[in-house]
């Protein structure tokens, strides 16, 4: 394993329902990464977290809510989403030093089906 | 606009036998470039990291080359075996403030038995 993981690993839940994404790193890292993963597109980042504050928010809709409590634990709660939001969602860890070098490791993911 | 391009989609080869994985970039200013290699259900794993100044890189059977000048890197597998049977992703890293790792769609390879 990376040193990240993720659960539950899947999930399936109705348009109306509320659920949590849950990740945690174990690499003592600074920095916290969610992505979404859908067929045949690239990765596409959702949210970066750094010490903790939300750095990065890339215009992701309001039924995604993620929340940080601390530099090991990340978390994406969800609500009335759709079922375009199926995908999988992989949650990464880095440590952040200002450059690109340091490599982000990845969690095994959610696979989100939403009916 | 910054982009990342792999081909071919997918891929299916022998075991054994070689194959190469293309990645074309438009990233600008570049910083560095990543092979991951992505198993089914499971988050990518990163193979290699090269920076302009390095050509190749080498991770046991796997060989990356950059030609930055082409903008222009390759994956080459040697014997391939099936546990190389996944998703190869090529993530370019822009200088500049900020996440700014461009992602490519990834090529799916088979290796058949």
């Amino acid at each position: 394993e990376t040193g990240v993981t993720q659960t539950p690993r899947h999930l399936v839940m109705g348009m109306t329902n509320k659920k949590s994404l849950k990740c945690e790193q174990h690499l003592g890292h600074n920095a916290m990464y969610w992505y979404k993963q859908s067929a045949k597109k690239p990765l596409e980042l959702m949210f970066v977290y750094n010490f903790k504050e939300q750095t990065e928010n890339n215009s992701v809709p309001s039924r995604f809510s993620p929340e940080c409590p601390n530099s090991s634990h990340l978390f994406l709660h969800l609500h009335t989403l759709q079922p375009e939001d199926s995908a999988l969602y992989l949650c990464a860890s880095r440590q952040e030093t200002g450059d690109s070098y340091n490599e982000q490791f990845f969690g095994p993911g959610t696979r989100l089906t939403v009916l | 606009k910054n982009q990342v391009e792999q081909s071919p989609q997918s891929l299916i080869i022998l075991e054994g036998k070689n194959c190469t994985l293309q990645c074309n970039y438009t990233v600008s200013p570049f910083s560095n470039l990543r092979w991951y290699k992505q198993d089914t259900g499971r988050g990518p794993v990163s193979l290699t990291i090269m920076t302009f100044s390095e050509n190749t890189k080498s991770n046991g059977r796997y060989t990356a080359t950059l030609d930055a000048d082409t903008k222009q890197s390759s994956l080459h597998i040697t014997a391939s075996q099936l546990s190389d049977s996944a998703s190869y992703i090529c993530v370019v890293s822009a200088k500049q403030a900020g996440t700014a790792l461009i992602f490519g769609k990834g090529t799916t390879l088979s290796v058949s038995s």
